[in-house]
């Protein structure tokens, strides 16, 4: 899999939104660009993925760059319940997610 | 749609013990997948189904662990013997098919304790 890069952790304040930066530089023409997060004790849970173009839903959004090299999740207006752990995931083959560290994210009151 | 549904969510077993962990995917999905999640190793994958058949079980750690899906809404993970080193989250995930823009849903997990 295409490695990725994320910062160990964040802080961001309620109902501002959050920025979270991942770096893919070796990722290739057909690989997609996974997001999911994990909250304390829970099942990781798919936010978002995208191939080329930006893509939006009801929880967030992705930029992904012209180049494919480095992509952003949007969380519009962090709420104290986005609280976790967030991980990029760029997919290489059918069926294997490979999840790294993933970036902490907290959100402040 | 309930969602990949995992039981129990707590297990806590003596070493040596056959442990049995169950999931019923989400209905309509071909493919199913078993992950291990320890502070060590973080989240790896230990087997894959695609339409009740096994196709990669390179993660199963060694010979005590087996899966089986007997049929197209349920699968077990089992541990026997069980060992302390076993003592992990286990989550079950599944989807439409593998393709690469297939999403993958995971269950709640199934936190196992072996004493």
């Amino acid at each position: 899999d295409a490695k990725t890069t994320q910062p160990p952790s964040m802080d961001c304040a309620e109902g501002r939104a959050a920025n979270l930066p991942c770096n893919h530089s070796t990722i290739s023409g057909n690989e997609y660009v996974y997001w999911y997060r994990q909250i304390h004790s829970q099942g990781p849970q798919y936010i978002i993925h995208g191939l080329k173009n930006n893509e939006t839903n009801e929880m967030a959004s992705l930029i992904i760059t012209e180049d494919r090299k480095s992509s952003t999740l949007i969380l519009p207006h962090a709420t104290l319940r986005d609280t976790a752990v967030y991980y990029c995931i760029v997919r290489v083959n059918g069926y294997k997610l490979s999840f790294g560290a993933g970036t902490t994210v907290t959100v402040r009151a | 749609d309930a969602g990949v549904i995992q039981s129990p969510r707590h297990e806590v077993t003596e070493m040596g013990q056959e442990v049995t962990l169950r999931c019923k995917p989400i209905s309509g999905h071909n493919s199913l997948f078993w992950y291990r999640q320890t502070m060590m190793r973080g989240l790896e994958l230990l087997i894959y189904f695609n339409n009740n058949v096994p196709i990669d079980d390179s993660g199963m750690p060694e010979d005590r662990f087996s899966a089986k899906m007997p049929n197209a809404s349920f699968s077990t993970l089992k541990i026997q013997p069980s060992e302390p080193r076993d003592s992990a989250v286990y989550f079950c995930a599944s989807s439409l098919q593998a393709l690469l823009k297939d999403t993958q849903y995971f269950g709640p997990g199934t936190r196992l304790t072996v004493l």
